[in-house]
């Protein structure tokens, strides 16, 4: 079975600082992978996916980077967090595009 | 372009009554649809999805959706509701060519339980 794991689960960051939330896929060979933003009480918004590992487009532009170093890692950054970055960031993958996404437990986070 | 109408922010309903969440879609052919549902602090999971064939499709946990291409809607029900229903719940659509598999969710009902 496939199983997809985000980390950290929660942070508080200054203003400024830098980011990086991960995301991992087992059991799943060259995955679709997704970065999706949900603000708090809102609805999601899709920031970037992969199909391949290197290859990375992104959907909107939040001051925010993706970059897939393997085939089952997908990393979310920025080298300075804006209070507007806060809430909460869904990994997710798929088998092929127009399929089914897969979502991860979620990383938190709170920009102060 | 491509987009989801929940028109229900919040609704509240009693153990063991009914449930049915309303969703509307625009889009130019039949996209695939979803209902996800979300915990609180938690990620999503997938309730049911519909891609093509019967309108009628079930899901986990004796949810079910009718797929209305002439009214544009995929509205989610429930025959009778427990208390461990309380959740948020996304409706969502993806285009049927879409290279990165861009789901459009809408805002997402909140639902209630009441014991």
């Amino acid at each position: 079975a496939q199983t997809i794991h985000q980390w950290p689960v929660a942070e508080i960051k200054a203003v400024g600082s830098p980011l990086s939330l991960g995301c991992t896929i087992k059991g799943k060979s060259s995955p679709n992978l997704y970065w999706y933003w949900q603000a708090t009480g809102g609805t999601l918004q899709q920031l970037f996916y992969s199909i391949t590992v290197g290859q990375v487009e992104s959907v909107v532009q939040l001051n925010l980077s993706a970059s897939r170093p393997k085939d089952d890692q997908f990393i979310l950054s920025t080298e300075k967090l804006l209070l507007s970055h806060s809430g909460f960031y869904l990994c997710a993958w798929s088998r092929d595009s127009g399929n089914t996404l897969y979502f991860g437990e979620g990383s938190r986070l709170i920009v102060v | 372009a491509q987009s989801v109408t929940q028109p229900d922010a919040r609704v509240t309903v009693s153990e063991g009554a009914s449930l049915q969440l309303r969703c509307k879609y625009s889009y130019s052919a039949t996209p695939y649809l979803f209902w996800y549902v979300q915990y609180p602090r938690q990620g999503l999971q997938l309730l049911l999805k519909y891609y093509s064939g019967d309108p009628v499709v079930q899901g986990v946990n004796s949810f079910e959706a009718e797929f209305s291409k002439s009214n544009s809607s995929f509205h989610l029900q429930k025959a009778s509701v427990h208390w461990s229903d309380s959740a948020v719940y996304f409706c969502a659509l993806s285009p049927t060519n879409s290279a990165g598999n861009k789901l459009t969710f809408g805002i997402g009902t909140r639902v209630l339980v009441r014991p």
